[in-house]
């Protein structure tokens, strides 16, 4: 079955330093991957996605992703935050690109000044 | 801005009653999913609809069920409310092209 972690449920960083956010998944073929961010009252984001070719993926906002098949992890990095960045973050996987997607539980950001 | 509305934005209920939360986009994606995101977790896959069909479901039993309509708008209706199905309610278009889904800002349900 598929099933996502996010170890971290929440994470303190200074504005400024940089950042990685840890997904681990589980799924028998190669999985489609997701990044999503959620802002307080807000809907869900998608920063970035995996689908297949390069491993090392470019979001927006500054996000990048790299895709580990050894490992089964899709970390997510960005090398100085914002304060504008705090929010939770949710990894994500799919079967297919239409397919529904699992959730991780997410994991909360907070920005020192 | 992903051009996906969603209505209400909050709903108190009791328990027992019935609900139906809307669901539209500005574009005529005709694939929509709908999510439960309970406080504190991640959203979870409650079904998807494909041209007014159901095509997929997740673990929620048949007291949640749905439609779509011709223009590709639509609800998730929610029969003999429990306390636990207070959470925020998402709904999701997928666009075949960019094969990613936009999310709505939901709907805060909460059942006394």
């Amino acid at each position: 079955a598929q099933s996502v972690t996010q170890p971290d449920i929440h994470i303190t960083v200074s504005e400024g330093a940089s950042l990685e956010l840890r997904c681990n998944y589980s799924y028998g073929a190669t999985p489609y991957l997701f990044w999503y961010v959620q802002s307080p009252g807000q809907g869900l984001q998608l920063l970035l996605k995996y689908f297949s070719g390069d491993t090392l993926v470019q979001g927006i906002k500054g996000f990048e992703a790299e895709f580990k098949r050894s490992q089964s992890s899709f970390n997510l990095r960005k090398p100085s935050v914002h304060w504008s960045d705090a929010a939770e973050y949710f990894c994500a996987v799919g079967a297919r690109r239409d397919d529904k997607i699992i959730f991780g539980k997410g994991t909360r950001l907070h920005i020192l000044p | 801005e992903t051009g996906v509305t969603q209505s209400p934005t909050h709903l108190i209920k009791t328990r027992g009653q019935q609900v139906t939360l809307r669901c539209s986009s500005q574009s005529g994606h005709n694939t929509v999913s709908w999510y439960q995101q309970a406080l504190g977790q991640g959203p979870q896959f409650i079904f998807q609809y494909y041209r007014e069909e159901e095509n997929g479901r997740g673990n929620f039993p048949p007291r949640f069920s749905g439609l779509q309509f011709p223009n590709y708008s639509s609800e998730l209706n929610v029969n003999a409310l429990e306390l636990d199905d207070s959470a925020l309610y998402l709904c999701a278009f997928l666009t075949s092209g960019l094969n990613e889904q936009f999310f709505g800002p939901g709907t805060r349900l909460t059942v006394l």
